[in-house]
């Protein structure tokens, strides 16, 4: 139940193309969805998070889409760049200041 | 403004030994997590402090590991007698309800812990 499943482990995209990530979870009660990126020998920092009033967030070239019914969500990066190489965590979480509960990680590579 | 700090940020210990970590949070951030993050999967809650109070401790190995956070500011994370398995990276984060984004972590570089 507390759970996050996320695909791929890994992702290579050639830049410019469109790099997409996804999630799922089994606990209803989770209402924080959070992506967090990583680059090696550093904590992760937070990307965009969405809440489940709504189905989509965009911010720059990062877009999160929200299927609440399915209990799916996925992030697109848009224009990926190589600058964009890195490790990528969904999270979700079930009030403000609970934990966070991560997926696996997905390692996005990034070829000029 | 400053980011969480960690001290150290590597350690090789003998498996048995013990071993103590220790993070500074942002200024004013009354919510510290320590997490467990082993190489090639994301990170674990091990616990969540609320000022200098333990709010979630349900995965925390509590026979080996130890955590507390004097005064609800620094805290310290201690593993004794340390094994194998606990070569990781423990990170340790903070957050603040008076930011507008919701229950946003901050986190720190973490410390890389190998047990040999």
């Amino acid at each position: 139940q507390q759970q996050v499943k996320q695909s791929p482990q890994s992702l290579i995209v050639q830049k410019g193309g469109i790099s997409i990530i996804n999630c799922a979870y089994e606990n209803t009660a989770f209402d924080y969805f959070p992506w967090y990126q990583q680059f090696p020998g550093k904590g992760p920092a937070l990307l965009i998070a969405i809440r489940p009033d709504v189905s989509e967030k965009k911010e720059g070239r990062f877009t999160i889409s929200f299927n609440k019914s399915a209990k799916q969500f996925s992030l697109h990066i848009m224009d990926s760049q190589p600058g964009d190489s890195a490790t990528y965590f969904c999270a979700a979480s079930r009030a403000s200041g609970s934990r966070l509960t991560f997926g696996e990680g997905t390692q996005l590579t990034v070829n000029p | 403004e400053a980011g969480v700090a960690q001290s150290p940020r590597y350690k090789i210990i003998e498996k048995r030994q013990s071993v103590a970590f220790w993070c500074n949070p942002i200024s004013g951030h009354a919510t510290l997590y320590w997490y467990q993050q082993i190489l090639g999967q994301g990170p674990k809650l091990l616990i969540q402090f609320q000022n200098n109070g333990v709010v979630d401790d349900s995965q925390l190995p509590k026979d080996r590991f130890s955590a507390e956070r004097l005064k609800g500011v620094d805290s310290t994370l201690k593993i004794q007698p340390a094994k194998l398995e606990d070569s990781a990276v423990y990170l340790c984060a903070s957050s603040s309800f008076r930011k507008k984004l919701y229950n946003e972590q901050f986190f720190g570089p973490g410390t890389r812990l190998t047990v040999l």
